[in-house]
């Protein structure tokens, strides 16, 4: 199965600054068959990326994918008091689906 | 855009069968989606994919549940259910009924989950 790591573990910065969350596989995934999930407590994750660097219906243009193969980066162009919770990136390329381990963006 | 809710026992014993029910509004299980799926979360953790049904009544699972996950879709009632056989305390978890849609690109198709229910807690325990 395809592992995703993601770095860092958690994200210590200010409302106003930019984030740069990493994702990198231990296969190829192609035709970038990857998206990016933010879940906030107490409920289920939202859909914010898909094929690497398409933005899902609804979310704001701050956030932003990028990468192909096996490295991949979500940005947060300027940090919004909601985006302080947790992303996981998730490749729908190979069966079993996997997720990343997670980063929680916190404010610093 | 549908909505999913899933139903079923919040205490499961040990050894026994826990079995969800995913009820889809606002679109129909035969024509919104071919993707229809269950992904988990424990406590404080991250997700786990379970598997998936297609439209047309096949299915994929994740191999690391060793055989015990049966997913199967119910058109007339516009639901589709999981069972999980021989449970243990590693399966209390948030269970979430998933739906998705196809992305293609390069002459390949696959499905991202784009919508997701509210998740239901299930604790396994005696």
């Amino acid at each position: 199965e395809i592992v995703l790591t993601q770095s860092p573990g958690t994200l210590s910065l200010s409302p106003g600054e930019r984030a740069t969350l990493s994702c990198r596989a231990s296969q190829t995934i192609s035709s970038d068959f990857l998206a990016w999930l933010q879940q906030k407590p107490g409920q289920a994750p939202r859909l914010l990326i898909y094929g690497a660097s398409n933005r899902a219906a609804g979310i704001p243009d701050r956030f932003s994918g990028s990468g192909s193969g096996t490295d991949f980066t979500l940005t947060i162009s300027r940090l919004e008091p909601e985006d302080f919770v947790v992303y996981f990136c998730q490749q729908y390329d190979r069966s079993p689906v996997t997720f990343g381990g997670g980063t929680k963006v916190e404010i610093k | 855009q549908v909505h999913l809710q899933a139903s079923g026992p919040g205490l499961v014993k040990p050894s026994q069968t826990l079995s969800l029910t995913c009820t889809v509004s606002g679109g129909s299980i035969n024509t919104y989606s071919n993707y229809w799926g269950w992904i988990r979360q424990p406590a404080g953790q991250g997700l786990e994919w379970i598997g998936r049904v297609y439209g047309s009544g096949g299915t994929d699972y994740n191999p690391s549940l060793k055989g015990r996950v049966t997913i199967s879709i119910d058109t007339s009632n516009n639901q589709f259910s999981l069972n999980l056989k021989s449970v243990t305390a590693s399966d209390t978890a948030v269970y979430y009924c998933t739906t998705g849609s196809p992305d293609y690109r390069d002459d390949e198709e696959a499905y991202y989950v784009n919508v997701w229910g509210t998740g239901t807690t299930v604790t396994v325990s005696s």
